[in-house]
């Protein structure tokens, strides 16, 4: 089966760049969406196909995908960014729907 | 705006079968000019995200093959509703279960498929 794999955690201090990577076999040939998930709440979606920002998601989250590994990066950082963040792809060799194992980025 | 609303009991026994519903509320389940799956999601206390399967408007459904025999996924277009039945549960299937809309496209010749909006998630506890 087709894994992702996600560093556990991320620190970083306010104002500056967290980059959270997501890697995976050929991850480059396929799309990455990105979700945050608060404490206690569902998750939202904060980029996909790689680069996109669904609306209302602030100009500071970008993303990139290229050989295997996918990386969300989180320019300055603030201390509302402190979350759980996930990956997820299609694995359309099997068409299942695949999540990475998670990161949790902490703003000190 | 569109909403997703999870329900069902939040306690099941093990053995037994675990039934939910997501009703979907401001869209049509039916939304055949939009590339739209509708999606189960669970996620074990304190752990990570586990997809469980999707389906379409029409019946069609894609698994987690690795649940794929214990997890029934359907849709009820009349209620603008989505189910999730899982048998034989034991105490590892006690998580929060979400239920999501799944947009599926195709660019640059790639397949794109991602969860787009969420329900709020309802905690199912298997114990006896």
């Amino acid at each position: 089966s087709y894994e992702l794999t996600q560093p556990p955690s991320v620190s970083v201090s306010p104002g500056q760049t967290a980059s959270i990577t997501c890697s995976g076999d050929e991850l480059g040939d396929y799309f990455v969406s990105w979700y945050q998930q608060k404490p206690g709440q569902s998750p939202i979606l904060v980029l996909y196909e790689d680069i996109k920002r669904p609306s209302g998601i602030p100009e500071r989250f970008s993303g990139s995908n290229s050989g295997n590994t996918a990386t969300l990066t989180i320019s300055g950082t603030q201390a509302m960014d402190e979350a759980d963040y996930y990956c997820q792809t299609w694995d359309t060799s099997t068409a299942w729907d695949v999540f990475g194992t998670g990161t949790r980025v902490t703003v000190l | 705006q569109l909403q997703l609303q999870e329900s069902g009991p939040g306690l099941v026994k093990p053995s037994e079968t675990l039934s939910l519903t997501c009703t979907v509320s401001h869209a049509s389940i039916s939304r055949s000019n939009d590339n739209y799956y509708w999606a189960w999601i669970r996620q074990p206390p304190g752990k990570g995200l586990e997809w469980i399967g999707s389906v379409y408007y029409s019946g069609k459904t894609y698994n987690n093959p690795s649940l794929k025999s214990r997890v029934t996924i359907s849709v009820d277009t009349s209620k603008n509703q989505f189910s999730l039945k899982m048998f034989s549960v034991t105490a590892s299937d006690t998580a929060v279960y979400f239920c999501a809309s799944e947009r599926s496209d195709t660019a640059q010749g790639l397949v794109s498929r991602y969860f787009d909006l969420w329900g709020r998630g309802t905690l199912v506890s298997v114990s006896s």
